[in-house]
Parts: structure tokens; sequence; C-alpha cells
């Protein structure tokens, strides 16, 4: 069953609007944490943002914020005034607890993110 | 500076032949990870090392091998049992933290991949 689900294959945004990237997360664990990752075409994962199950707050990282609604199983990513050089795929994961002590990131299909002049 | 390095950034083989990645990091994480990304797709976890001398298979492990013989490299082998080895590869590393609320962080650093194409 797909853990992460990302709808949004490819998205235009007009520069310094914001746009919103949808991520939706299915886990039976009660301690959970959801990132976001940007992938410029030079293929590094670069981190964003990160939420914890536990956090009371949506998580917020300059103009990067978290839309996290726990009950909808939703972790949507929010960038505030889009620049060109947000143009890049968009990776939502989730960590995962594995080995009983250990854990692994799974990573959702991504959103291709294309910001306009 | 500290980070993750993979070399060759582009490598090309003939089918039939072993290759290994190299993956070194300088941020005295115990933890490294292998992924696989293919065009269009997310990354899938072919191995993880949590300690020197210590791996596990991730999802994809089959026809891939790996060594953890010191804390700051990770080299992953592709050998020729692998039947679609081209791919982008990228090797991750993280540390043990928590956030202010008691929770595991465990983000992930990633290095800037090895894009493998064999013929």
């Amino acid at each position: 069953a797909q853990k992460i689900t990302q709808t949004q294959p490819g998205m235009f945004v007009q520069e310094k609007e914001a746009v919103t990237l949808d991520c939706t997360y299915d886990t039976s664990d009660p301690s959970y944490g959801l990132f976001w990752y940007k992938q410029p075409s030079s293929g590094e994962m670069i981190f964003l943002i990160y939420q914890g199950s536990y956090d009371q707050q949506n998580a917020t990282e300059g103009r990067y914020s978290l839309n996290f609604q726990k009950a909808r199983k939703s972790a949507n990513l929010v960038i505030s005034a889009s620049q060109l050089g947000d143009s890049a795929m968009y990776f939502c994961a989730m960590r995962e607890l594995w080995m009983d002590s250990s854990y692994k990131l799974i990573f959702g299909s991504g959103t291709r993110l294309l910001v306009r002049p | 500076d500290g980070g993750i390095t993979q070399s060759p950034k582009y490598l090309f083989r003939k089918e039939g032949q072993n290759v290994t990645l190299s993956c070194e990091q300088n941020l005295n994480h115990d933890a490294m990870y292998w992924y696989r990304q293919d065009p269009g797709q997310g990354l899938r976890l072919i191995y993880y090392s949590q300690i020197v001398n210590d791996f596990q298979k991730g999802d994809i492990a089959e026809g891939y091998s790996v060594s953890r013989e010191k804390k700051e490299s990770f080299p992953l082998t592709v050998t020729s049992a692998q039947k679609n080895p081209t791919a982008f590869y990228l090797c991750a590393s993280s540390p043990y933290g928590e956030t202010s609320t008691g929770q595991d962080f465990y983000e992930q650093y990633f290095g800037p991949g090895t894009r493998l194409t064999v013929t």
C-alpha cells in the first residue's frame, strides 16, 4: 500500500506567489516524522523542513511552512513568495520504524514545480 | 566543510561488469544509507548501516552489496546480478537527534549522487 502520496506530478506557479504542494501519508505508528526535500536538476536532495507527529505547531523554515493536519493525515508544503530558483522536484517523506530499532525514510513520487517569471 | 561526497558523478559500464560507487562522509554520523532513484520516481532504499561492520538490506537489495569497514565510508557495489542497474544512486547519512518534544529526528543528509549507465 502506498504510504506517501503526492498527487500532483507537476505544478506551475507565478513568481512571487505562494504555492501548496500536497502530501498525504498512511501510518499506524503514533510517533512519526514527516520531511520535505527539494531536488534541483543537479540531483542533490536538499532538506527543507521537518514535522514531528507530536509537534503542536506547524513547522516553518523561512519561506517554507508545513500545513500539518494530523486527523486528515496530510502534510502539505507551502512555499511563499516563489522564486525562480524554487523550480525543482519536491519530495515528501515519512520516517518509519524499521528493524525494530532503526528508521528509514519512505518517499513519495514527487511533484515537479516550475516557477514562471 | 562537512558533508558527503560521492564519486564519480557519472559512471558508464558494460553489462556484466561489477562496479563500485564511493560514498564518504565527514559529518561523524553513525548511520549511512544507499538509495536508488529511477526517472520520475522517488527514492528506494537499497542498504542501510547503523554502525561500523553492520548493515541491513533495504527494499531493493538484490544485485547489490555493501561494506562498512570505517565510519566515514559506505561503498556500494552494483553486481552483474542486478538486472536493471542504470539509475541515479544517492548516498545519505544521519545523526541521532531529538526534537524539543523528545521525538527522534533522524534528518538525512544526502550526497550529490552518482548517475550510473550500463550498456
